[in-house]
C-alpha cells in the first residue's frame, strides 16, 4: 500500500521555466511534508517543509503548496536551472516521529 | 565532519555472510533513523531510535535485521545471513527531533550493500 505516490516518474522542462512536480497522499494522519533532493551517489538533501496547518511556503526559487481536501502536494521551482536536475522525493510524517513516507521519486531534468 | 557519516560507502558480500553497516549522525541529533532505497524507490523506513531506544522497529523486513545504538550516538545496522535481495542502498538520517516536535531530517551518503 502506497501512502505517498509521485505518479511522474520523469520531468523535463527548458532552464528558466517553471517546474511542477506533483505528490498524492492517501494517509489523513498525515502533519508534515517534505520535498528532498537526491543527485546520484549522495543522500537525500532536504528542500522545503511544510505543516498541515499551512497551504503554501516559499524559500526562493522553491514553493510547495498542500491541499488538504485533495491529499495533494506539488513543489513549484522557478526558474529552474540546470543545477536543479535530479530527482526530487515527496515525503510524509505524523505523530510527531519523523518517522518519513517517501514516494518513488520524479527524476527532473532542466536542459539548458 | 558536520554531517551524517555512514561507513563503508560501499560492501559486497557473499549471501549468508554477516553485515555491519555504521552511522555517524550530527552530534546532539537525538533522533536516528534507518532507511533502505532500492533501485528506482523511494527510501523505506526501517527503524528510529529516539536516544538509545528504538522508538518504532516496524519497518524491518524480517529478524535477520537488527540495529543498535548503546551510547545515543553512533547507530549500527546489522543484517545476518544476507540474501540477494538485501542488495539496496543503506540510508542513516537524524534530527533534532524530540517528541512533539517535527523537523527535517539530514541524510548520510549511504552504504551501497551488494549481495553476491
Amino acid at each position: 500500500d502506497q501512502q505517498v505516490k509521485q505518479n511522474s516518474p520523469s520531468l523535463s522542462v527548458q532552464e528558466g521555466r517553471i517546474s511542477i512536480l506533483n505528490c498524492d497522499y492517501t494517509n489523513s494522519m498525515f502533519d508534515y511534508f517534505l520535498w528532498y533532493k537526491k543527485y546520484p551517489a549522495e543522500g537525500p538533501t532536504f528542500l522545503i517543509s511544510i505543516s498541515s496547518i499551512k497551504d503554501k511556503n516559499e524559500d526562493g526559487r522553491f514553493t510547495v503548496f498542500l491541499n488538504k481536501s485533495a491529499k495533494h502536494l506539488s513543489l513549484h521551482i522557478v526558474p529552474s536551472q540546470p543545477g536543479d536536475s535530479a530527482v526530487y522525493f515527496c515525503a510524509a510524517s505524523g505523530s510527531n516521529t519523523g518517522k518519513l513516507i517517501f514516494g518513488q521519486g520524479t527524476t527532473l531534468q532542466v536542459k539548458p | 565532519g558536520a554531517g551524517v557519516s555512514q561507513t563503508p560507502s560501499n560492501k559486497v558480500t557473499e549471501k549468508g555472510k554477516y553485515v555491519e553497516l555504521r552511522c555517524d549522525p550530527i552530534s546532539g541529533h537525538t533522533a536516528l533513523y534507518w532507511y533502505r532505497q532500492s533501485l528506482g524507490q523511494g527510501p523505506e523506513f526501517l527503524i528510529y531510535f529516539q536516544g538509545t531506544g528504538a522508538a518504532d522497529d516496524s519497518g524491518l523486513p524480517n529478524d535477520r535485521f537488527f540495529a543498535v545504538r548503546p551510547e545515543g550516538s553512533v547507530s549500527t545496522l546489522k543484517i545476518q545471513r544476507t540474501e540477494r535481495g538485501d542488495s539496496a542502498v543503506y540510508l542513516c538520517a537524524s534530527s533534532p527531533n524530540r517528541q512533539g516536535l517535527n523537523t527535517e531530517a539530514f541524510f548520510g551518503q549511504g552504504t551501497r550493500l551488494t549481495v553476491v
